[in-house]
């Protein structure tokens, strides 16, 4: 049973418009979300993060969102750019002596 | 620091034969991580090591597989004997925690094909 699920495989959008990327979670002791960015024959690299006492965090271009009730969070990419073209992997932990859950990832297109 | 370092980068191989993965993880790191991909199954966890004592290996698929960490600089995960479905890309992560919002810093990967 998937801990970590992102149901969308890809995404298109134009350059410039808002990228959103959508994971569900079901572990409630999950307290670490992170999203990861990975292009073809590299390893994943770390994107942005949030704890589960947030809400909202913030990195330049990127916000992560993360609706513990409902057990979702999301990644805004904005504006995107053609070099976002990547896949992203959302993952989630527990506080201490868990390894991080990865998804399956979503590919992200964003054509100029 | 060079990061986290794999090889080989490709490895081919027939089935049966015996596949061996290796990794150095960042120096000061306690934490090492072999991860599989697929498309199928994402990104799994396969083993994790800490102070290279094996912590969890629920994610190892069967006992054709093993991982070793013999010291705090080098780790194998070793498939013996291959098989086609275990084609996929094998990543080493290290990290000097479990839960951190640093995340892990990932190496780039083995992309094994077994025919």
């Amino acid at each position: 049973d998937q801990q970590v699920k992102q149901n969308s495989p890809s995404l298109s959008v134009q350059e410039g418009r808002i990228s959103i990327l959508n994971c569900d979670y079901t572990n409630s002791m999950f307290d670490y979300f992170l999203w990861y960015k990975k292009y073809p024959a590299e390893g994943p690299t770390f994107l942005i993060s949030i704890s589960s006492i947030k809400d909202k965090n913030e990195d330049g271009r990127f916000t992560v969102f993360l609706n513990k009730s409902a057990k979702h969070l999301s990644l805004h990419i904005v504006p995107s750019q053609p070099g976002d073209s990547a896949v992203y992997f959302c993952a989630a932990s527990a506080q201490a002596g868990t390894a991080l859950i990865f998804g399956k990832g979503t590919t992200l297109s964003v054509s100029s | 620091d060079a990061g986290v370092i794999q090889s080989p980068r490709h490895e081919v191989t027939e089935m049966g034969q015996e596949v061996t993965l290796r990794c150095k993880p960042i120096s000061g790191h306690d934490y090492l991580f072999w991860y599989r991909q697929t498309m199928m199954r994402g990104l799994e966890l396969l083993i994790y090591f800490n102070n290279n004592v094996p912590i969890d290996d629920s994610g190892m698929p069967e006992d054709r597989f093993s991982a070793k960490m013999p010291n705090a600089s080098f780790s194998t995960l070793k498939i013996q004997p291959s098989e086609p479905r275990d084609s996929a890309v094998y990543f080493c992560a290290s990290s000097s925690r479990t839960g951190t919002l640093s995340g892990y810093t990932f190496g780039s990967g083995t992309r094994l094909t077994v025919v």
